[in-house]
């Protein structure tokens, strides 16, 4: 169960579109479309802004979106705000009612 | 409002057991597939456990498998998280989380398991 590879950092300015990439194999990100994301920020509990590849749960902005291709995953944040400011996680079903993490991103808005 | 509680943490010394409960409220605690997930100091997120809805069924990530015990008691609305021969490397924050669609939607403010002598 390796964790999913994510780029440890990514930034933008506020306005502009920050994409986060989430790799894995065929038995978990490429094997099934139940890659979720989620937002942290520091000293608080993780809170889910991408569930079954690229839906969204209610009253998180639609500015948050996710899509896949093959093995990878990506997590897209438009029109960067401040508050999006945070460490960002992927996540995926890696079957056999497992799942694994991704690494983390660390987002920055300059 | 979905409330997810978390308690039982706190130091141990290595080889030591804890046993963590997560007090559930606000939704039918009986339906869902719950987990537990950790973060160490500074670190990422890492996939601990879960559990189907009667209990009947359990998983581990290899790290804790042998060792950590998921079960739940829905009369309590109450999730637990049995840990034993605990390791430095079990120090971190526990947090459960309830499930929707195989991710964790709900998610407690965690509870923080030391373990050093």
């Amino acid at each position: 169960q390796s964790a999913l590879t994510q780029p440890p950092s990514a930034s933008g300015s506020p306005g502009q579109s920050v994409t986060i990439s989430c790799t894995g194999t065929s038995s978990d990100v490429g094997g099934y479309n139940y890659v979720s994301w989620y937002q942290q920020h520091p000293g608080k509990a993780p809170k889910l802004m991408i569930y079954d590849v690229s839906k969204r749960p209610s009253g998180v902005p639609d500015r948050f979106s996710g899509s896949k291709s093959g093995n990878t995953a990506s997590l897209t944040v438009s029109g960067l705000q401040a508050e999006d400011e945070a460490d960002y996680y992927c996540s995926s079903y890696a079957g056999s009612n497992k799942f694994v993490f991704g690494s983390g991103t660390k987002v920055t808005v300059l | 409002e979905v409330q997810l509680v978390e308690s039982g943490g706190g130091l141990v010394q290595p080889g030591g057991s804890l046993r963590l409960s997560c007090a559930a409220s606000g939704f039918t605690f009986s339906s869902y597939w719950m987990y537990w997930v950790r973060q160490a100091p500074g670190k990422g997120l890492v996939w601990v456990s879960r559990i189907n809805t009667d209990g009947t069924s359990t998983t581990y990530a290899d790290s804790v498998k042998g060792r950590f015990t998921i079960s739940r008691d829905n009369a309590k609305n109450t999730l637990y998280l049995q840990m034993n021969s605990l390791t430095a490397e079990d120090t971190a924050l526990y947090y459960c989380a309830r499930d929707f669609r195989y991710s964790a939607y709900h998610w407690g403010q965690g509870t923080l398991v030391t373990v050093s002598s």
